[in-house]
């Protein structure tokens, strides 16, 4: 089964500009959950999709958003970027359930400039 | 009070010895718990899950749970270079929509 995938794998912006991640998961997996990881805060939780609905937001701004299609692919959408934003994005997808396990894509690295 | 909190360590451990990395959380009914290992710069894979009180045996690596204590371990046996790695314990809420990650405690295996 192939794993979760996740594109572009790198991607430099500039301040005030806008970006999107794009997230397959495992074939059959319905639940997607975005993560934002810096060496200085660890992996935070950004939100939840299951079934193209969100489940569950974390504590970040609205510049943050994203949105899951009914083929259970995500995007993750960040409008006017900060050098703050500069982070390894990771989605990790899941069967959505209390006992399952979640896996995780490669990430993509942005770089705010 | 955080949900999941671990020791950030350093931890260094020499080759062959017993690395053990400690957990605790904080929502007593949680239900599922995980063990994820992070290499520098990339995404974490999963080693171990654990779902009820006990040991959990896989190779070289057990994890222990003990949910009256609310207190989740990761034993590393006979320690190997390639363990060398930031390990973070993970708790699944009960509905299933939220995994609350601990910061990760970083192991070192000195050959």
């Amino acid at each position: 089964k192939a794993g979760v995938t996740q594109t572009p794998r790198y991607l430099i912006k500039t301040r005030g500009q806008q970006v999107t991640l794009s997230c397959s998961p495992i074939s059959g997996h319905r639940s997607v959950s975005w993560y934002q990881q810096t060496p200085g805060q660890g992996l935070q939780f950004l939100f939840e999709y299951f079934s193209e609905t969100q489940r569950n937001k974390g504590n970040f701004p609205g510049r943050f958003s994203g949105r899951q299609f009914s083929n259970s692919r995500s995007e993750m959408n960040v409008s006017t970027l900060e050098l703050g934003d500069s982070a390894l994005y990771l989605c990790a997808s899941s069967l959505g359930d209390s006992h399952d396990t979640q896996y995780f894509g490669p990430g993509t690295r942005l770089t705010v400039l | 009070q955080k949900e999941v909190e671990q020791n950030s360590g350093p931890l260094s451990v020499p080759e062959g010895a017993i690395a053990s990395l400690n957990c605790t959380y904080s929502d007593r009914v949680s239900q599922s718990f995980f063990w994820y290992r992070q290499y520098s710069g990339k995404s974490p894979e999963l080693i171990m899950s654990i779902y009820s009180n006990g040991d959990k045996e896989d190779g070289r690596f057990t994890a222990q749970l003990n949910k009256a204590s609310q207190y989740v371990s990761l034993l590393i046996r006979d320690s190997q270079p390639s363990d060398s790695a930031t390990y973070l314990c993970a708790v699944n809420n009960a509905a299933g929509n939220q995994f609350y990650f601990g910061t990760g405690t970083s192991l070192t295996v000195i050959p």
